[in-house]
């Protein structure tokens, strides 16, 4: 089965920095393109950052470009999310998905269940 | 990366039909045939409903259904039942400014 984990989310201050982790499991994890989605409380999903199959292409939404890194441990089948600068308005739940392309920025066929970030002093 | 347009709402009773419309530009929605849309249940991760403009993951009923005319994309469900309750996202390739992914701001379906 197809499963995809987040973990890591937490109260943060408002100028800190938090790692996202999303393990996962049931499909050859190299292979495919990753993305984190994310939702602010009561509102609709913003796409976030995207990485392709290898880790050599990377994409940003511009609300986040410069302040969020986006990884992977193809050894590890795991997706980072190193997060700084944060504000408060990136409290959201964040998704990590699965691309079935290699390349990334196509449709997001698998989700995990998501992990909470809050930014609040 | 500004979000596609979609309507805040619609609503339908059992059976009928009702169609969301996503708007963006020649940049996403108009240019590429890279249209998905995704249902999301209260407290649940969003689920993949249409990829590629018209094309059903296993599993995906037929009720569902996808089209695009220029710069519009559109999601159908045909049958409305009570499960299909939920948010509705549409989502797109784009390459306005940079490359990347836009979703639109979600429809809330009722079904009376």
């Amino acid at each position: 089965e197809v499963q995809l984990l987040e973990s890591g989310g937490a109260l943060v201050q408002p100028g800190g920095s938090l790692r996202l982790s999303c393990a996962a499991s049931g499909f050859s994890f190299t292979f495919y393109a990753m993305s984190w989605v994310r939702q602010a409380p009561g509102k609709g999903l913003e796409w976030v950052s995207a990485i392709s199959g290898s880790g050599d292409s990377t994409y940003y939404a511009d609300s986040v470009r410069g302040r969020f890194t986006i990884s992977r441990d193809n050894s590890k089948n795991t997706l980072y999310l190193q997060m700084n600068s944060l504000r408060a308005e990136d409290t959201a739940i964040y998704y990590c998905a699965k691309d079935p392309s290699h390349l990334g920025l196509n449709y997001l066929d698998v989700w995990g269940r998501g992990t909470t970030v809050t930014v609040s002093s | 990366q500004s979000a596609l347009t979609q309507p805040a709402s619609v609503s339908g009773s059992p059976g009928q039909s009702i169609t969301i419309s996503c708007t963006g530009t020649s940049s996403d929605v108009g240019g590429y045939d890279y249209v998905s849309w995704y249902q999301q249940h209260p407290g649940k991760a969003p689920k993949l409903m249409i990829y590629d403009v018209n094309n059903r993951p296993s599993g995906v009923s037929d009720r569902f259904s996808g089209s695009k005319s220029g710069n519009t994309a559109s999601l159908t469900i045909s049958g409305l039942q009570a499960e299909d309750e939920a948010d509705y996202y549409c989502s797109s390739y784009t390459s306005s400014n940079t490359l990347g992914v836009v979703f639109g701001g979600g429809t809330k379906l009722t079904v009376l």
